[in-house]
Order: C-alpha cells, then structure tokens, then sequence
C-alpha cells in the first residue's frame, strides 16, 4: 500500500522568495516518486522525479527535491520563485517493482506568486 | 503533434446523452490510462491498458466504458452520466517493460467534461 500526504493545500510567496512545498509519502515497497505541476487548463507535466539513483534531484525551471528515506519526505524547493511558478503542484508515489505501475497522487498544492 | 493529445478539450453533455473521449500517444509507449481529476480530490485512477489489454479496473460505474484499439489510442465511451461526474479527464502514457523497470507517465491535457 502506499499513500502521499502533501502539506498545505496552499502556499503564498512573494516574487524571488524561496518556495518550499512539503511531500510525505508511505510505501511498502522502495519508493519512486515523482513531482508534477498543472497550470491552469492544462493537464500535469513532470517536474523531476526520484528512481533510486541520487537523492537530490534536479528538475525544470530551477526545481528540485531532496529524497529523505529517514524522514519519508520528498519535498520539492526552488531558490527564487517567478510568477510564471503560479500552478497547482502534485506528489505522487508509485512502487519501484517492476509490475507496480501504479501511481498514488496528492491532493495537490497551490502555489501562489505574489509581485 | 507531440506527446499525448486529448479530444475534446471541452465537452457539455446531458444525462442521457451519448458521447467519447479520445485519447492519442505520440510517444511509442505500450500503457495507456484515464484519470478522474474533481474539484479538491486526489486524482482517481479510472482504467489502464498495457499492451493493449485492460489491467485495472478501479471500481469504475459501468456507464464509463474503455476502449483501447492498439497501444496509440484510448477512448473513454460516456453513457448516461450523473452531474458528479462532471471533472476534468486526464490521460495519460507510459513505456512499461514486463517484469522490468517501469517509466515515467505523461498526461495529456484534459478533457473539462460539465453534465447537466
């Protein structure tokens, strides 16, 4: 069973600030898990994603995660936010077995950008 | 055309109206899956297909019925809909290997279904 905890259904920044958004998860099985954003009427594209290799992964448009199997925590940060960051951000966990494809998203965080 | 690609973008139906969802990977990948996206909930998996079959089926009300004619298209056939399942439909692809490493899943846009 595996399941995705994010904090905070909404996080407000001002242009430049650091954006941290916070990402638990539980799994049965090594983790893989994955970052995507959704921008408005659009559907979700991937961010960066953990598969076991490093834990610090570097993603798109200056983000990254920092994978903390002592802490089950895969958050995801970025040095300096841009309005252009303003979405709905998604964590999702999914087994790293070779027939569990299955992905296990949550609720979702919305990032807001303030100028 | 790149990626994953959905049609409609929009799509206004009645209750007793009859009408499809299409879905098209450009990516070669062999699974393909729909996605329930509502208001202030997680996304549902609805169906997957790997390599052209149907492997899960997650508790989904039989008047949403999936097609998958090869591993490039998925369709979702709607039938007298209820006005909660108004949401935006997601689908999305992946390369899954049997009994290897699975990859990545890329979703398309979306198709923002309203049912009167």
């Amino acid at each position: 069973a595996q399941s995705v905890t994010q904090l905070g259904s909404h996080v407000s920044v001002s242009e430049g600030a650091l954006v941290l958004l916070r990402c638990n998860y539980s799994s049965s099985v090594p983790p893989y898990l994955f970052w995507y954003v959704q921008y408005p009427n659009q559907g979700l594209q991937l961010l960066l994603k953990y598969t076991s290799a490093a834990t610090l992964v570097k993603g798109i448009n200056g983000f990254e995660a920092e994978f903390k199997k002592s802490e089950t925590s895969f958050h995801l940060t970025n040095p300096s936010a841009h309005m252009s960051d303003a979405a709905e951000y998604f964590c999702a966990v999914r087994g790293s077995g070779g027939s569990n494809y299955k992905l296990t998203f949550g609720k979702g965080t919305l990032l807001t950008v303030n100028p | 055309e790149t990626g994953v690609t959905q049609t409609p973008r929009h799509l206004v139906m009645g209750m007793t109206n009859k009408k499809s969802l299409k879905c098209e990977q450009h990516l070669g990948h062999n699974a393909m899956y729909w996605y329930k996206q509502s208001a202030k909930k997680p996304l549902e998996l609805m169906f997957v297909y790997n390599f052209k079959e149907q492997t899960e089926n997650n508790s989904v009300p039989s008047r949403f019925s999936p097609e998958c004619p090869n591993s490039s298209h998925l369709f979702l056939h709607l039938h007298t809909l209820q006005p909660e399942d108004s949401a935006l439909y997601l689908c999305a692809s992946s390369q899954e290997v049997a009994g290897g490493k699975t990859d990545t899943q890329y979703f398309g846009p979306g198709t923002r279904l309203t049912v009167l």
